[in-house]
């Protein structure tokens, strides 16, 4: 089983739609989590942290359970530039290191 | 502020010779971490290192190696090359304790023939 897991996608909505991603972690000790975009052929970039009281910037709202070891990210109104593939990131401060999951693809279409 | 920095770009090598990427960090980071991307799949953990000590490593065979220098710049040296090492190569950094995000350099496109 891997470490972290978030659904297979690929998504295809059409614009203004209303998204969610999952994630789930194995991990008990993992202390802190992200979402991060990569673009086609492109380096991740951070898209924001989730804390377990949930979090909002823009359309984007980041939810963390950790009673059952589960990240969300929900993205409202969809835009043409929301098309990427969205990653689910864990920290283990033991290990010192982030583990990816293996990314959700999105594309928003007209 | 200049963000991470890798070199080069792009790098070919044929099967069996090394591989030399650089990178350097935001300035007063004082962690690099590298991660291996190959094609369609997701970013796989190689090293990490910190004040000039490998502190972790990843699943990665003895010839994955690096280093970090006095200025907090990172090398990552892969030897005897293989046709699956072609793949782009991360390196991030970030602020002190794992709270915090990475950034993410531009990475370099390793391709093996």
């Amino acid at each position: 089983r891997k470490e972290v897991e978030q659904d297979p996608g690929p998504f295809n909505v059409p614009e203004g739609a209303t998204v969610a991603f999952n994630c789930t972690y194995s991990n008990s000790a993992s202390q802190s989590f992200f979402w991060y975009r990569q673009d086609c052929r492109k380096e991740p970039k951070l898209l924001m942290s989730v804390y377990s009281s949930g979090n909002e910037d823009g359309r984007f709202t980041a939810q963390l359970n950790r009673a059952s070891q589960y990240i969300s990210l929900l993205i409202r109104d969809s835009k043409l530039s929301d098309s990427a593939t969205y990653l689910c990131v864990v920290n283990d401060p033991n290990a010192g290191k982030s583990t990816f999951g293996d990314g959700t693809t999105l594309t928003v279409k007209p | 502020e200049a963000g991470v920095t890798q070199s080069p770009t792009h790098l070919i090598k044929t099967r069996g010779q090394q591989a030399t990427l650089r990178c350097s960090p935001i300035s007063g980071h004082t962690s690099v971490y590298w991660y291996q991307q190959a094609l369609g799949l997701g970013l796989q953990f190689l090293l990490w290192y910190d004040e000039g000590e490998e502190r972790n490593r990843g699943n990665f065979p003895p010839r994955f190696s690096g280093r970090q220098f006095p200025n907090y710049s990172s090398e990552l040296n892969v030897n005897a090359l293989e046709l699956e090492d072609s793949a782009l190569y991360l390196c991030a950094s970030r602020v002190g304790t794992a709270n915090y995000g990475y950034t993410f350099g531009s990475g370099t496109r390793l391709t093996v023939v």
